[in-house]
């Protein structure tokens, strides 16, 4: 069926450096996207989206990247702060019937380490 | 409010109980989400409001869970005679437009442990 999954469920990596999520989709139809973060006990906060007709776009400090050929999305966060310590999780829009929905992965957790 | 809007935060209850849980989206958005998020999981869809109507519910697990939105703003998720296997978050998220591709925006979830 149509899903959205992580291939690493927990990254750990020193502050300062940079940290990458990847995010594997199985809708090819699938035209936009977007990664979430969420800290405990709170709901996904927005970070950056894209559309299938870019390959990437940047935000502040954070990039997405989206190949399509091999239906693969990564979120690279340059200069890893203590704050950004939380779990992520790529989203996928599709298209049942005449409406929409979000498909979320099962999350990456970040940790920072100090 | 400036933004999703979600009671209680959290609520225990008894197996067997009903529970009801609103979500007051962010002022004139069209669309609204309800996703369940088991721990450790991602959020899972669970239906999908444009205005008052009820576009999709296919997510919703069972006959025990309702979804409405009778004036096309707040909206409220039943769940009669909860069982364990609901303890959860349940997460709600509004959209400006019902355009697919506009940001959706979360609540803060209402977190149920059910006993």
């Amino acid at each position: 069926g149509e899903s959205v999954g992580l291939h690493l469920p927990t990254l750990s990596v020193q502050e300062g450096d940079n940290s990458i999520i990847n995010c594997a989709y199985s809708n090819s139809a699938s035209d936009y996207f977007i990664w979430y973060k969420q800290e405990s006990g709170k709901g996904p906060q927005f970070i950056i989206d894209i559309r299938s007709n870019m390959d990437k776009r940047q935000g502040q400090r954070v990039t997405v990247l989206l190949n399509k050929t091999v239906k693969h999305l990564s979120l690279q966060i340059a200069a890893t702060q203590p704050g950004d310590s939380a779990v992520y999780f790529c989203a996928e829009m599709v298209f049942p019937s005449g409406t929409y929905k979000y498909i979320f992965g099962t999350g990456t957790r970040l940790k920072v380490l100090a | 409010g400036a933004g999703v809007s979600q009671s209680p935060r959290y609520k225990v209850a008894k197996r067997g109980q009903d529970v009801a849980l609103r979500c007051d989206p962010i002022s004139g958005h069209v669309s609204l989400f309800w996703y369940q998020q088991a721990l450790g999981q991602g959020p899972e869809f669970l239906t999908y409001f444009q205005n008052e109507a009820q576009l999709d519910k296919s997510g919703l697990p069972s006959d025990r869970f309702f979804a409405e939105r009778p004036e096309g703003s707040v909206s409220t998720l039943k769940i009669q005679r909860t069982q364990q296997e609901d303890s959860a978050v349940y997460l709600c998220a509004s959209s400006l437009a019902s355009v697919p591709g506009n940001t959706i925006y979360f609540g803060e979830g209402s977190w149920l442990t059910v006993v």
